[in-house]
C-alpha cells in the first residue's frame, strides 16, 4: 500500500520561531489529511487536502499539496508553547477511508 | 460537542489473558475503526468496520483480535490471548465522511 515519509522526526524550536514539517510520497496521492497529538493525548483532524497545489490556512498553520500531489507540508509561523505536540500527516485510502499515518514530527516548544 | 469515548483508560493484563476494550463512536457516525500506537511510534491501522461488518483489516489483525457492535452504540475490540508485544494505546475512531476521524482518548493495554 502507499506509504508516506515524514521529516524532520523531531524539531525544537524557541517560542516565536517558525516550523516546518514535511510529508513525501513516491507515488500520486489522492488526498492527504494532517493530525496533531499532544503528549499524552489522542490525534485530532486539523485539515483535509485534496486538490493539486491546494494552500489552506488555518490562523499561524499553512497547510500545502504539491502541485504533483507527492509531497504536503505544514508551516507554522511563530510557534507558541500551545504548538507543542507531534504532527501527522496520513493518508485516507482503501474501501473505506482507513488512515495510513507517517511516523510524525515531535515539536518541542522553548518559553 | 460529540465525542468518542472509551473505555477502560487503562487496562493491565497478564499474558495469555483476554483483554476487551471498548468504545463508544459519535451516534451519527457510519465508519468505525481501531488503531494503535506502541510508545513513541506511529499510530497503525487495524481494522474497519462498516454496515455490521468488518470492511478492510491489517497485517496486524490476526485471528487472536476480533471486533463486535454488540448494540447500536458500544465498538468492541477483543484480544483472544494477550502477548508482550500487544502492549500499545489502542485508539477507536468514527466518522461519517471520508474528511476526518475522530478519535477516542484510547485504552492503554499493558501486557505482563
Amino acid at each position: 500500500g502507499q506509504q508516506v515519509m515524514q521529516i524532520p522526526q523531531y524539531q525544537h524550536v524557541q517560542e516565536g520561531e517558525d516550523f516546518t514539517t514535511y510529508c513525501n510520497s513516491s507515488t500520486t496521492l489522492s488526498n492527504i489529511q494532517w493530525y496533531k497529538q499532544r503528549p499524552g493525548g489522542h490525534p485530532v483532524f486539523l485539515i483535509q487536502l485534496v486538490k493539486s497545489g491546494e494552500v489552506k490556512k488555518q490562523k499561524r498553520l499553512t497547510f500545502q499539496f504539491g502541485e504533483a500531489k507527492k509531497n504536503s507540508s505544514l508551516h507554522i509561523t511563530a510557534t507558541q508553547t500551545t504548538d507543542v505536540g507531534t504532527y501527522f500527516c496520513a493518508l485516507s485510502g482503501g474501501s473505506n477511508y482507513k488512515l495510513t499515518f507517517g511516523k510524525g514530527t515531535l515539536l518541542t516548544v522553548n518559553p | 460537542e460529540p465525542e468518542v469515548t472509551q473505555t477502560p483508560s487503562h487496562q493491565v493484563t497478564q499474558m495469555g489473558q483476554e483483554v476487551i476494550l471498548r468504545c463508544v463512536p459519535i451516534s451519527n457516525h457510519l465508519y468505525f475503526y481501531w488503531y494503535r500506537q506502541i510508545l513513541g511510534q506511529k499510530v497503525e491501522f487495524l481494522v474497519s468496520f462498516y454496515n455490521n461488518e468488518i470492511s478492510e483489516k491489517s497485517e496486524i489483525f490476526d485471528d487472536q483480535f476480533s471486533v463486535e457492535r454488540p448494540d447500536g452504540s458500544n465498538f468492541t475490540l477483543k484480544i483472544r490471548s494477550t502477548k508482550l508485544e500487544d502492549s500499545a494505546m489502542y485508539f477507536c475512531a468514527s466518522s461519517i465522511t471520508r474528511d476526518e476521524q475522530y478519535f477516542g482518548p484510547g485504552t492503554r493495554l499493558t501486557v505482563t
